[in-house]
């Protein structure tokens, strides 16, 4: 079955620290892993996936087979970071357009 | 991302009514979807529609129905049926098979 585990449900940090967001999964093929964002009165935008390998707003995420996992994560955390984050996971291109699979997501509170 | 509108952006329901809720998109993508997100509950699928005139159950459609007589639109019901039904609700829609999923702003539905 596919599953994505998100084990922190809210994580605070102070702005400057590091940040690593979790997100385990779960799958029998080679999936396709994203992480969204949802901002304060904004709508869920896509932050970044795991096969443009680019690194968006500072944020990076490495898939790592082994571990199932595709943890995000920042350097240097800032206050406008703040806002709630999803990992999801789909099938990998060939799968068509079937849906995404969302973990329960992780709020990440960067304290000044 | 402005291609995909949901409307109303509050919707009021009284006990035993339907209210449908609206989700257009111009960007000629093939594939929509509905979520619904509760806190605490991530992003759960309701249904989805990969080419007009289909569409499949999601992992919670109980009380809801849909239809896709036009590629641009994907309506979603919130029947009478559905018992706790005040959630937020979002519409995404994706394009081939190498695009990332679009969302709307959401309907954010609650019982009078």
């Amino acid at each position: 079955a596919q599953r994505v585990t998100q084990p922190e449900k809210l994580l605070s940090v102070f702005k400057g620290a590091p940040v690593e967001l979790k997100c385990n999964y779960s799958y029998s093929g080679s999936p396709e892993l994203f992480w969204y964002v949802q901002y304060s009165r904004q709508r869920l935008q896509l932050l970044l996936r795991h096969i443009s390998r680019e690194s968006i707003k500072g944020f990076t995420a490495d898939l790592n087979k082994g571990e199932t996992s595709f943890h995000l994560k920042k350097p240097f955390a800032q206050e406008e970071d703040s806002a709630m984050y999803y990992c999801a996971l789909s099938g990998g291109p060939n799968s068509g357009n079937t849906p995404l699979v969302f973990g329960k997501g992780t709020r990440l509170s960067v304290i000044a | 991302d402005g291609g995909i509108t949901q409307s109303p952006k509050y919707l009021f329901r009284k006990e035993g009514q339907n209210v449908t809720l609206s989700c257009e998109q111009n960007l000629n993508h093939d594939a929509m979807y509905w979520y619904r997100q509760d806190p605490g509950q991530g992003l759960r699928l309701i249904y989805y529609s990969q080419i007009v005139n289909d569409f499949q159950k999601g992992d919670i459609a109980e009380g809801y129905s849909v239809s896709r007589e036009k590629k641009e639109s994907f309506p979603l019901t919130v029947t009478s049926a559905q018992k706790n039904p005040t959630a937020f609700y979002l519409c995404a829609s994706k394009g081939d098979s190498n695009q990332p999923q679009h969302f709307g702003d959401g309907t954010r539905l609650s019982i009078l």
